[in-house]
């Protein structure tokens, strides 16, 4: 029963390197977003996906990719990190669009020097 | 375009008292509304969801109301104890296919 499940939980990196934040869920869910915190701005969606081969941008997607070729995996990468990219993100995945339930990661903590 | 604003930022409240925190919303056409707690380090977790035709939700010793007119939203807290000590982010949802619209959150202490 573990729900979301994202790694690595802290990552530091230095300006222009790439990574990659994973995102697995077992609750066969089909849609999965990914969201950055930042203080004092709350939550913002980056990227989000519908189902498995199907993704789509949010509200702040510069500089960050996604894919979805199963339906548990939800990647996101960062191919040449940004200090501005410091931020903690939250992987969350519902059973479908409609639903009002979510379920959030425990989140993963970037820092960019 | 939907904004959505919770104020105060931060609260400290003595153990026992009885306390409501704020959420507004710009524009009222929307689907729900979620209030979520957060812990220091750790993931949301949804507290309760009012649907747009509600008026309010409760559980346990919390209470939210809508009023979609004003476009407010209040989250009541019965009785606060230390272990209520948290972030409390609002979040709208616009209608499906609908994305949630998060608030900046109010993080309250609770002092025993």
């Amino acid at each position: 029963n573990a729900g979301v499940t994202q790694t690595p939980k802290f990552q530091v990196l230095k300006t222009g390197q790439s990574m990659t934040l994973q995102c697995a869920q077992d609750m066969n869910h089909e849609y999965m977003s990914w969201y950055r915190q930042d203080p004092g701005m709350g939550l913002r969606l980056i990227h989000y996906s519908v189902g498995a081969g199907i993704t789509d941008q949010g509200e702040v997607p510069n500089g960050y990719n996604v894919s979805r070729s199963t339906t548990e995996d939800f990647p996101l990468r960062l191919l040449s990190a940004a200090p501005s990219q410091t931020s903690v993100y939250f992987c969350a995945s519902q059973r479908n669009s409609g639903a009002n339930v979510l379920t959030f990661g425990a989140g993963s903590r970037l820092t960019v020097l | 375009k939907q904004e959505v604003t919770q104020i105060p930022a931060a609260l400290s409240v003595p153990e026992g008292e009885n306390l409501v925190l704020n959420c507004s919303f710009t524009d009222s056409a929307i689907y729900n509304l979620q209030w979520f707690r957060q812990d220091p380090g750790k993931g949301l977790t949804s507290l309760l969801l009012i649907q747009s035709s509600q008026r309010e939700q409760t559980s346990g010793r919390l209470n939210a109301s809508l009023d979609k007119s004003s476009g407010r939203s209040t989250l009541y807290i019965a009785a606060s104890q230390p272990g209520d000590s948290a972030t409390y982010l609002c979040a709208v949802k616009r209608p499906p296919p609908g994305k949630l619209i998060f608030g900046q959150g109010t993080t309250l202490q609770v002092k025993p």
